[in-house]
């Protein structure tokens, strides 16, 4: 049973528009949310998380939104830029398990 | 700081040979720490986790094991490799809000 769920396997976006990459859970007991991006061959590298208490959290250009009533968050890159291009994994802190990741393409 | 030392970069091993990746953790004390598998076209697949020496759980039955000898250090073994083995393999930590990965292992056995 995959407790976090990424339902999109790539996303193409172009350059200057916003990206938007969607993540659902299943456990409620998860305190923290974490969004990692990864590039081929490179281990992944931390970008932004989030509390099980609120509902959304902003630095630079990515913001990632909680709702908690649906089990589901996103996050939100804006402007894309070609250099986003990665793949992007969304998981819970604590067990440390990760979505399948969602291939984000930025277009010039 | 903390930081993470996963190694050998890349591998290429027969089948049927053992395997033994190593990775310890500098500037923590008892950190969890987990084994991840990306195989090709796959997302990050949880394999083994510690909370403690001595402490694994494993999430997926497979030819791998792991053992933690000492307090930073977490070691992902095979007896006998097997084609399906390769991937990439992925040696993390976690704490508070953040997990911290290595550079990971390119695995290919042929």
């Amino acid at each position: 049973d995959q407790q976090v769920k990424q339902n999109s396997p790539s996303l193409s976006v172009q350059e200057g528009r916003i990206s938007i990459l969607n993540c659902d859970y299943t456990n409620s007991m998860f305190d923290y949310f974490l969004w990692y991006k990864k590039y081929p061959a490179e281990g992944p590298t931390f970008l932004i998380s989030i509390s099980s208490i609120k509902d959304k959290n902003e630095d630079g250009r990515f913001t990632v939104f909680l709702n908690k009533s649906a089990k589901h968050l996103s996050l939100h890159i804006v402007p894309s830029q070609p250099g986003d291009s990665a793949v992007y994994f969304c998981g819970s802190q604590g067990n440390l398990i990760f979505g399948k990741g969602t291939k984000l393409s930025v277009k010039p | 700081s903390q930081t993470i030392h996963q190694w050998p970069a890349t591998l290429v091993q027969p089948v049927g040979s053992p395997l033994s990746l190593e990775c310890t953790v500098e500037g923590t004390s008892n950190p969890n720490l987990y084994w991840y598998r990306q195989a090709a076209g796959r997302g990050l697949q949880l394999l083994f986790y510690s909370v403690g020496i001595g402490q694994i759980s494993s999430e997926v039955p497979q030819n791998l094991s792991a053992s933690r000898p000492q307090d930073r250090q977490f070691i992902l073994s095979s007896k006998k490799l097997l084609l399906s083995d390769s991937g990439f393999y992925l040696c993390a930590w976690g704490g508070g809000a953040k997990a911290f990965f290595g550079q990971g292992t390119r695995l290919t056995v042929v």
